[in-house]
């Protein structure tokens, strides 16, 4: 079945940094990709998504590239801030289901000024 | 954007009673809730599909009769999990979806002793 792998973490960057987080899926034919955010106390909340191969998804500085060659959706960002500490995950939808989202494990971001 | 609210954030009951977790949609209508389980460090795990006015739909693996859903109204559905038992433990989500967008409520930790 349809599922999504993503590193695991903590990641722990300092503020200025660029960050990394890998994510890899398994499908069966076009499916959605997204990344959620969920910082401290708060839900989950859509950060970006791409919809077909080669599309770019960016949001708030963050980017990820819907590669269907490498079946990946890496989640990339220029400089990180203290404010980006949360937990990202990334998930996917697949084709033939509008509504049921299949998620990674999440990767807890930490940002040090 | 839109606001999901999950109460309570946080129980502990005892083994072999029930705990009913509300999820509404504070700004919006859903038709459509949804149910998910996070175990810790793994991925959130839809359990159920919850529509207004009739019975909600089951992951496969998901004892509906141990995991009562009710979603009453357009703004409201109601997790019950019933003789809960310690492996019930775990940390669970509800997200409620409009025309547009899934939006995710914080979540609520459930601890059975």
């Amino acid at each position: 079945g349809d599922s999504v792998t993503q590193m695991e973490g903590p990641v722990t960057l300092s503020e200025e940094a660029f960050l990394t987080i890998n994510c890899t899926y398994t499908a069966t034919g076009y499916p959605s990709l997204f990344w959620y955010v969920q910082y401290p106390g708060e839900g989950l909340q859509l950060l970006l998504k791409a919809t077909k191969a080669d599309d770019k998804g960016s949001n708030k500085g963050f980017e990820a590239t819907y590669r269907k060659e490498t079946t990946s959706f890496h989640l990339e960002k220029g400089s990180v801030q203290v404010s980006d500490s949360a937990v990202y995950f990334c998930a996917l939808r697949g084709s033939y289901n509008t509504d049921k989202l299949i998620f990674g494990t999440g990767t807890r971001l930490q940002v040090f000024p | 954007g839109a606001v999901v609210s999950q109460h309570p954030s946080r129980v502990i009951c005892k083994s072999g009673t029930s705990v009913k977790i509300e999820c509404r949609s504070l700004d919006f209508q859903a038709t459509t809730m949804f149910w998910y389980r996070q175990f810790p460090k793994q991925s959130l795990m839809l359990m159920a599909t919850s529509n207004e006015g009739s019975k909600a739909t089951y992951e496969q693996g998901v004892e509906k009769d141990k995991f009562l859903i009710n979603h009453a109204s357009l703004t409201l559905s109601t997790l019950t999990v019933t003789s809960a038992h310690p492996e019930d433990s775990s940390f669970y989500i509800c997200s409620a979806r409009d025309p547009r967008a899934q939006y995710f409520g914080p979540g609520t930790r459930l601890l059975v002793l």
